[in-house]
């Protein structure tokens, strides 16, 4: 069965610090690993991975796929009240049919208190 | 680009009825469309998958006779939920695929179905 596991499920940590958010995933036909961040809405994209060992970086933020461990990390450094929110792991995948899609995990929820 | 929208934003019924809901892809031709349910703190679930003109491919355990799809044209899908009941009340959201070397999918905004 496909699935993927994110860890911590829930985590408060204080403004400037940093955090890492973990996704390990067992997935058929593996094609890219994605982030999403979701406040009250749908997820905004933060990153897709599709190669190990390449650090992908936007600001504060950057995560690393390692495709031989199955997992990928994302980092915030300096963590600000407004990246509170639920951050999703998706893994695009082909479960041996035509159609790639994409599995979630049940998301980290991240509260950075002032 | 790559900009997905959604209609009704949110929409309450009585149970019983039945509920359309919307998903545009609005500056590029989606060949495929991807929807999603998600319940109250948990993570999205992929309900089904449709390709421009073909059936839908529905994931297991999803009704594909209470949750119609229809992906009509390039850049409209419609789910409608048949004879909802308070248990089908959940955001729905929509994401199509479809920019040329591009296999990202582009979220809309959701829908937040509420059955009474």
């Amino acid at each position: 069965e496909d699935k993927v596991v994110q860890s911590p499920l829930s985590l408060v940590v204080h403004e400037g610090d940093t955090v890492t958010l973990n996704c390990s995933y067992e997935v058929t036909n593996f094609r890219s690993l994605l982030w999403y961040k979701q406040e009250k809405k749908a997820p905004t994209f933060l990153f897709m991975l599709t190669s190990s060992g390449i650090e992908k970086k936007s600001g504060r933020l950057s995560s690393i796929l390692d495709k031989k461990e199955l997992f990928s990390i994302l980092n915030i450094t300096a963590t600000q009240t407004g990246d509170s929110a639920i951050y999703l792991c998706a893994v695009e995948h082909n479960s041996g049919g035509s159609n790639y899609k994409l599995t979630f995990g049940k998301g980290t929820l991240l509260t950075v208190n002032p | 680009g790559a900009v997905v929208s959604q209609h009704p934003s949110r929409v309450i019924c009585k149970s019983g009825t039945s509920v359309k809901i919307e998903c545009r892809s609005l500056d590029f031709q989606a060949t495929t469309m991807f929807w999603y349910r998600q319940f109250p703190k948990q993570s999205l679930m992929l309900m089904a998958t449709s390709n421009e003109g073909s059936k839908a491919t529905y994931e297991q355990g999803v009704e594909k006779d209470k949750f119609l799809i229809n992906h009509a044209s390039l850049t409209l899908s419609t789910l409608t939920v048949t004879s909802a009941h308070p248990e089908d009340s959940s955001f729905y959201i929509c994401s199509a695929s479809g920019l040329p070397e591009s296999y990202e999918q582009y979220f809309g905004p959701g829908t937040r179905l509420t059955v009474t």
